[in-house]
C-alpha cells in the first residue's frame, strides 16, 4: 500500500506569513492528490483536488503543488480562520483513498 | 441546496452492528458516489469506502473488509454503512460524503454520527 506522509505534523505561524504544508507518498500517484481542512468541529472541506486545481469557492490565497511524490499545500497569507488541521488525501483509479494523518495549523 | 442528513448518534456493545443512514436532498441521488470516511475521537480521518447509487457497486477500505456494508435505496435518496462486530477502536464519528467533480473526492459531508462501542 502507498503511504502518505505530511509535514509537519503542527505548525504555528503568525497572521500573514506563507505557510506550507508538505505531503508526500511513498510511491508515484501522478496528480491523484487533494487537499482537505477541518476546522474545529466541522466538517471537512475540500479546497484542492488533481494535485492543484482550486475547489470552487475557495480563496485564492490556498494553492496546490507537486505531482509523483511531493506535493505542497501553500497559503500565501495566513488569515485568522485558516486556523484548522489540513489533510492530503490520495486516491486512486478505483477511486479508493488514503488519508493523510493531518497537519495542525495555529496562529502564533 | 445539496443537503446530507444522518442519523442520530449510537451507543453499542462490543460485537454488536451499528447501521448508520445518509439521506441525500438537493441533487440526483444517483448521479455521485457517496463515501463513508470515520474519525475517531481527537484523530484523523479513516476513509472506509463507497457505493455507487446507481449501480450499488461498492468498494471497502481493507481495514474493513468482511465487517462493512454499504447499502442505498434510491426510493428514498438513502445510503447506508452497517459495521459489524464492533470493538471499542470503532468509537468514531462516522461521515458520509458525497461525491465531487472527481469521484474519489469528497466534496459535500454529512453532519457526522457518533458511534460509541461500550460495554
Amino acid at each position: 500500500d502507498i503511504q502518505m506522509t505530511q509535514s509537519p505534523s503542527s505548525l504555528s505561524a503568525s497572521v500573514g506569513d506563507r505557510v506550507t504544508i508538505t505531503c508526500r507518498a511513498s510511491q508515484g500517484i501522478s496528480n491523484s492528490l487533494a487537499w482537505y481542512q477541518q476546522k474545529a468541529g466541522k466538517v471537512p472541506k475540500i479546497l484542492i483536488y488533481a494535485a492543484s486545481t482550486l475547489q470552487s469557492g475557495v480563496p485564492s490565497r490556498f494553492s496546490g503543488s507537486g505531482s509523483g511524490t511531493d506535493f505542497t499545500l501553500t497559503i500565501s497569507s495566513l488569515q485568522p480562520e485558516d486556523v484548522a488541521i489540513y489533510y492530503c488525501q490520495k486516491y486512486n483509479s478505483d477511486l479508493s483513498a488514503t488519508f493523510g494523518q493531518g497537519t495542525r495549523l495555529e496562529i502564533k | 441546496q445539496v443537503q446530507l442528513v444522518q442519523s442520530g448518534a449510537e451507543v453499542k456493545k462490543p460485537g454488536a452492528s451499528v447501521k448508520v443512514s445518509c439521506k441525500a436532498s438537493g441533487y440526483t441521488f444517483t448521479g455521485y458516489y457517496i463515501h463513508w470516511v470515520r474519525q475517531a475521537p481527537g484523530q484523523g480521518l479513516e476513509w472506509m469506502g463507497w457505493i455507487n447509487p446507481s449501480s450499488g457497486d461498492t468498494n471497502y477500505a481493507q481495514n474493513f473488509q468482511g465487517r462493512v456494508t454499504m447499502t442505498r435505496d434510491t426510493s428514498i435518496s438513502t445510503a447506508y454503512m452497517e459495521l459489524s462486530r464492533l470493538r471499542s477502536d470503532d468509537s468514531a464519528v462516522y461521515y458520509c460524503a458525497r461525491a465531487g467533480f472527481f469521484a474519489a473526492t469528497q466534496e459535500y459531508w454529512g453532519q457526522g454520527t457518533l458511534v460509541t462501542v461500550s460495554s
